[in-house]
């Protein structure tokens, strides 16, 4: 199994300003993966944080809004910019090893733009 | 294009009792996984079962089972006894196996389980 440290569990932020969210896990993964969970719904993948080069974006999301790095095979960041209150939402880290046919999640990260 | 439809967005059973959670899915794939997660109230999401499409046995995890029916593309999840640790949220979810671990996850929209005591 992998264990994944996600920070910070929760935000409260300004609109206009930017948040960065940070995915840990405890073992080198093949795959990580970003999810957003808006209230009430179910999880909509936002990117693959690929490693050593730009991550690869879900239709509807774009790069300026979600700027994503993954400098090695354990850590990501993930950067909300320039909010509004309709980026509040839960932000989740997935990860994949290899040879694990299964997907872990960091805890998750509460956000809430005013 | 995959999609997962979680029909039922709410369910409640009592303790000790059986409940069944339904999902459907539409994919033109012949290899893949079926998974169902929860989501309890601390956010942490949590693999409950897994099944692999090839497989025709039908997986269970303890008091979890599912009843995975490939021609009609439904994977229903029984909860069998259940516990008041069992409220949550349930997601169903399909990952293409093509590819390996490369592919993404796409979930249902979920069904909000209560527990009565």
């Amino acid at each position: 199994s992998a264990v994944i440290s996600q920070k910070p569990s929760r935000d409260i932020c300004q609109r206009g300003t930017s948040l960065t969210i940070q995915c840990q896990v405890d073992s080198q993964v093949t795959m990580m993966f970003w999810y957003r969970q808006q209230p009430g719904q179910s999880l909509t993948l936002i990117a693959t944080a690929n490693q050593g080069s730009e991550a690869t974006y879900e239709s509807g999301f774009v790069i300026d809004k979600f700027p994503i790095s993954r400098p090695n095979l354990t850590f990501s960041t993930l950067t909300v910019s320039n909010m509004s209150p309709e980026d509040s939402s839960i932000y989740l880290c997935s990860v994949v090893s290899r040879g694990v046919q299964r997907a872990f999640f960091g805890q998750g990260t509460r956000l809430t733009v005013v | 294009a995959q999609t997962v439809t979680q029909s039922q967005p709410e369910m409640s059973v009592q303790e000790a009792e059986t409940v069944t959670l339904s999902c459907t899915y539409d994919t033109s794939e012949s290899d893949y996984y079926l998974f169902w997660y929860k989501q309890p109230p601390s956010r942490q999401m949590i693999l409950v079962i897994r099944q692999e499409a090839y497989k025709q046995q039908n997986a269970t995890e303890n008091r979890f089972s599912v009843n995975f029916q490939k021609a009609a593309k439904s994977f229903s999840l029984k909860i069998s006894d259940s516990q008041l640790g069992d409220a949550a949220m349930y997601f169903c979810a399909y990952r293409k196996n093509y590819g390996g671990a490369t592919n993404k996850l796409i979930f249902g929209t979920g069904t909000l389980l209560a527990v009565q005591p």
